[in-house]
C-alpha cells in the first residue's frame, strides 16, 4: 500500500509565476489536508478537502492560493503569482473518513521562489 | 479551538543520556495527542499517539510520552538517545470526536544529540 505521494519534491519558481503542487492520498483515503511549514516554524493548516469539496479553507491566504481535489486524480494546491514569502515546505496528509487522527503525511514539496 | 506550546526550541543532549521534550496544550474539548518526528528534508513520521486508555504511551524508536490531563501536558521522553535521534520533533493535537479536522502543531523542538 503506497503512502501519500507528493510531487514535485522540489520546485523553483520565479516571482510572478504559478506553482502547482500535487498530492495523491493513500489508497482508500478520501480526505486530504494541506499544511505549510515556514522556516523555523511548525506546520500550519491551510485547507481540508474531500473529493470535489472544500470542507475547511480557514488557513488559506485569501488571494493567489487555491486548492482542489477532483473526482479523479490528485489534489492540487495552486499558488498564482508567487512571491518570495511563499517559499516554504508544503505538506499533504490524508486520512480515512471519520478518523482525522489517522493523518499520514507525504514527503512534502519544497518551493523556492527566486 | 486548540493550541500547542513546545517550551524548548532546541535541546542539545549527549549520546546515551536521557531526554525530555516538553509539550503543553490548551483545548476546550477532550483531545487526541501526537508526537511526530521530522528528519532533515523529509516529511513527518508519527512517533506515537494518545487516543484513550493508559496515559503512558509507547512509540517507535524507544520513545514514550505521558498524558497528564491536570497539567495539560504530553511530554516526550527517551531514556537513552542515539545520534540518529537528531531531528525536529513536533507535538500536535486534534479535538476528540470532531470528525475529520486538521491537526494543530507546536513550533517544534530541535533535538541535537552530541557524540
Amino acid at each position: 500500500n503506497a503512502g501519500v505521494m507528493q510531487n514535485p519534491r522540489h520546485l523553483v519558481r520565479r516571482r510572478g509565476q504559478e506553482a502547482r503542487l500535487r498530492c495523491s492520498p493513500m489508497k482508500g483515503h478520501s480526505h486530504v489536508y494541506w499544511y505549510r511549514q515556514l522556516p523555523e516554524e511548525g506546520l500550519k493548516f491551510m485547507v481540508y478537502l474531500q473529493k470535489e469539496n472544500i470542507i475547511d479553507e480557514s488557513g488559506m491566504p485569501k488571494e493567489r492560493f487555491s486548492a482542489e481535489f477532483p473526482k479523479e486524480g490528485p489534489s492540487i494546491l495552486r499558488i498564482q503569482q508567487v512571491v518570495r514569502g511563499d517559499s516554504a515546505a508544503y505538506f499533504c496528509a490524508s486520512s480515512p473518513p471519520g478518523n482525522s487522527y489517522e493523518q499520514y503525511f507525504g514527503p512534502g514539496t519544497r518551493l523556492t521562489v527566486t | 479551538a486548540q493550541s500547542v506550546t513546545q517550551l524548548d526550541s532546541q535541546v542539545p543532549v549527549f549520546e546515551e543520556a536521557p531526554v525530555e521534550l516538553r509539550c503543553n496544550y490548551s483545548s476546550s474539548v477532550s483531545v487526541y495527542l501526537f508526537w511526530y518526528v521530522q528528519y532533515p528534508n523529509q516529511g513527518l513520521q508519527l512517533l506515537l499517539k494518545y487516543l484513550s486508555g493508559s496515559t503512558l504511551v509507547k512509540g517507535i524508536n524507544g520513545f514514550e510520552a505521558e498524558f497528564n490531563k491536570s497539567q495539560t501536558s504530553f511530554h516526550l521522553r527517551k531514556p537513552s538517545v542515539h545520534i540518529s535521534d537528531t531531528a525536529e520533533y513536533f507535538c500536535a493535537v486534534n479535538g476528540r470526536n470532531s470528525g475529520n479536522t486538521p491537526l494543530v502543531f507546536g513550533k517544534g523542538t530541535r533535538l541535537s544529540v552530541i557524540a
